[in-house]
C-alpha cells in the first residue's frame, strides 16, 4: 500500500512570494490533515478534510493561508504572501475516517524556508 | 499555551536498558493519547495509543501507562534497541468530530551502544 505522497520536499522562496504544496493521501482515507512543525516544536494542526469538506480550520491564519480537497482526493496547501516565521515543515497525513481511533499517517513533508 | 508538554527535549539510555519518556497534559477533554516515532527527514509515525478508560496499554516491548488524575502518561521501552533513537511525540486529541492531533515538542531518545 503506497504511503501518503507530498511535493516538493523542499522549497525556498523571498518573504512576500507564494507557494502550494501538494499531498496524495492513501487511497481510500476520507480525512486528510494539514499540520505545521516549526523547528524544536509539534507537529501543529492548520487544518482537517473530510472528504471534500472542511471539519476544523480553527488555527490556520486565513489571512494568507488556504487549502483545498476539491475531488475529495488530493490537496494542495498555499501561502500568499509568506512571511519569514512561516519557515517550518508542512506535514500531511491522512486517515481512513473522522475518528480519533483512526491512525493518522503522514507524508513526509515539505520543508520551507522563507529568507 | 502548550496542552500537552514534554519537558524533557533529549534522553540518553543504555542499549538494553529501559526507557522511559514522560508527557503532561492539561486539557482534561482529551480522551485518547498516542506516541508518534519520527526519524530525521520523515513524517512521524504512529507508535501506540491508549485511551482514557484504560491505566496502561502494551505492544511488543512498547508500554504507554495513563495517570489520568495527574494528567500524566509515560511511554517504557523494554528492552531499548540502537533502532529506538529517534525523537518521540506525545499526542492527544478531544471528543468530537474533529480529531485533528494536538502535539509536545518532542523528546529524542539517543541509544547509546
Amino acid at each position: 500500500e503506497a504511503g501518503v505522497a507530498q511535493s516538493p520536499r523542499y522549497k525556498i522562496i523571498e518573504k512576500r512570494q507564494s507557494v502550494a504544496f501538494w499531498c496524495n493521501p492513501i487511497s481510500g482515507h476520507a480525512t486528510l490533515y494539514w499540520y505545521q512543525q516549526i523547528l524544536g516544536q509539534g507537529p501543529k494542526l492548520l487544518i482537517q478534510f473530510q472528504n471534500n469538506g472542511v471539519v476544523d480550520d480553527s488555527q490556520l491564519p486565513k489571512d494568507r493561508f488556504s487549502a483545498e480537497r476539491l475531488k475529495g482526493v488530493d490537496s494542495t496547501l498555499k501561502i500568499q504572501p509568506a512571511k519569514l516565521e512561516d519557515s517550518a515543515v508542512y506535514l500531511c497525513a491522512s486517515s481512513q475516517d473522522i475518528s480519533p481511533y483512526n491512525e493518522q499517517f503522514f507524508g513526509p513533508g515539505t520543508r520551507l524556508t522563507v529568507l | 499555551d502548550q496542552q500537552v508538554k514534554q519537558n524533557s527535549p533529549s534522553l540518553s539510555v543504555q542499549e538494553g536498558r529501559i526507557s522511559i519518556l514522560n508527557c503532561d497534559y492539561t486539557n482534561s477533554m482529551f480522551d485518547y493519547f498516542l506516541w508518534y516515532k519520527k526519524y530525521p527527514a520523515e513524517g512521524p509515525t504512529f507508535l501506540i495509543s491508549i485511551s482514557s478508560i484504560k491505566d496502561k496499554n502494551e505492544d511488543g516491548r512498547f508500554t504507554v501507562f495513563l495517570n489520568k488524575s495527574a494528567k500524566h502518561l509515560s511511554l517504557h521501552i523494554v528492552p531499548s534497541q540502537p533502532g529506538d533513537s529517534a525523537v518521540y511525540f506525545c499526542a492527544a486529541s478531544g471528543g468530537g468530530g474533529a480529531d485533528g492531533l494536538t502535539f509536545g515538542k518532542g523528546t529524542h531518545l539517543i541509544i547509546q551502544p
